[in-house]
Order: structure tokens, then C-alpha cells, then sequence
């Protein structure tokens, strides 16, 4: 399809539980990003992945954070043992080609609050 | 550290007048640079683009100006229209084949129209 899929819309996990969110990319696109998005304010570039190759993961709290993005399947980002500060709107986007931003196409964001 | 920096959380515009969005960057090495718009509930969608290497690029309504020795751009749309009323992100890329196309954002200004 047209359009980066993203499940689920919301997600309310307790502190300490894990949370999984997935991200459909785009038909053809190779590339595939995640971004934080806390409190309205910046995106926070987490991870960005070639097929299923990780690019780039500086922006990832390697602690309690995973990604994926297996061949015939959904891309997923994992948190094991949320804390508060988890809570945020995260998104996926994805491209077919690397440079600059350009072509990315975001999904709506799943919303994730930990209580 | 904030590399992309939005000053102004707010906008208030008359229908029909200019809206100007300012943003400001630190990191010389930044070879793109792009607009996002996003509503509520959903992911930022792309507006324009401009390469470091241009001064303005015009895409409609839409001209964005670049001043690369204040590291300064703005957003200029003329003429403003209530379907305008969104949030606006500034964001820039780090370029070069190994940077990956990940985006830096700034804390995005919310643009209002009134009728």
C-alpha cells in the first residue's frame, strides 16, 4: 500500500512491562526510520534500518530498546521494562531511497503510556 | 544540545496575510533542509525541501529562504489559509552517502489561521 502502517494507534503498558510496536513500510521502500516524539515537542531519531539491515542506531537506548525488520514481515520496536519516561508518540517512517529526509513518508504514530 | 531550534511555539495569522516561520540551526555540516506539517493524531507530512546550496525554493504558496551564514530559514506562506492551521516542523539532514538520511528536528511552531 501507499502508506507506512503502524499498530497499535495506542498502547497503555504498567511500568516495568514490555511494549512492542510495529511498523509497516511502504511497498518498495528500503529504508525504514523510528522517531520519539515526547510531549508534542521534537522527533528523537531512534534507529534507521536497510531492509533488515541496521544503519543507524545512535539514537537508540540500547539498555531497554530493540528493533527488528525481518523479510516478510513488519518492522518492530521493543521496550523491555517501560519507565515513565517512555511514554511518547513514536513514529516510523520509511523511504526508498537514503538521502537527506527526502521521500519519507511518516505513519500516524503509535501512542505509548506507561502508568 | 539542540542543533534545530524553533522559537517561536505559536503563530497567529489573518486569513489571506503572510505567515513567516523562523527556525535556526548550529551544525554547519547540514545539507538539507525540509518542512513538515502535522495535524493532530497524525504523522508530519512533507512540505518543501531546500538544498544548502540554494537560497529559496518556491513550491506554490510555499517559499522557504535559506541564509546560510546566520544559519537561518524561514517558511514563508502567502497567501495563509484556515487549512493552513497545523503545527510546522523544521528539520535538517547531515548528508553524505553514510549519514543514512536521518533527520534532526526542531520543537515545531503551531501555526494558526483565522478566518
Amino acid at each position: 500500500g501507499e502508506e507506512v502502517a503502524q499498530t497499535p494507534k495506542h498502547l497503555v503498558r504498567g511500568e516495568g512491562q514490555k511494549a512492542k510496536l510495529y511498523c509497516a513500510p511502504i511497498k518498495g521502500h528500503s529504508y525504514v526510520f523510528w522517531y520519539q516524539q515526547v510531549l508534542k515537542n521534537e522527533f528523537k531519531f531512534l534507529i534507521s534500518f536497510q531492509n533488515e539491515n541496521v544503519f543507524d542506531e545512535t539514537g537508540m537506548p540500547k539498555e531497554r530498546f530493540s528493533a527488528k525488520c525481518l523479510p516478510n514481515s513488519p518492522c518492530s520496536l521493543e521496550i523491555q521494562a517501560t519507565k515513565l519516561e517512555d511514554s511518547a508518540v513514536y513514529f516510523c517512517a520509511s523511504s526508498h531511497k537514503r538521502a537527506g529526509g527526502l521521500g519519507y513518508t511518516f505513519g500516524s504514530g503509535t501512542r505509548l503510556t506507561v502508568v | 544540545d539542540q542543533q534545530v531550534k524553533q522559537n517561536s511555539p505559536s503563530l497567529s495569522v489573518q486569513e489571506g496575510r503572510i505567515s513567516i516561520l523562523n527556525c535556526d540551526y548550529t551544525n554547519s555540516m547540514f545539507d538539507y533542509f525540509l518542512w513538515y506539517k502535522k495535524y493532530p493524531a497524525e504523522g508530519p507530512t512533507f512540505l518543501i525541501s531546500i538544498s544548502s546550496i540554494k537560497d529559496k525554493n518556491e513550491d506554490g504558496r510555499f517559499t522557504v529562504f535559506l541564509n546560510k551564514s546566520a544559519k537561518h530559514l524561514s517558511l514563508h506562506i502567502v497567501p495563509s489559509q484556515p487549512g493552513d492551521s497545523a503545527v510546522y516542523f523544521c528539520a535538517a539532514s547531515e548528508g553524505g552517502y553514510n549519514q543514512g538520511g536521518k533527520l534532526i528536528f526542531g520543537q515545531g511552531t503551531e501555526l494558526s489561521v483565522k478566518p
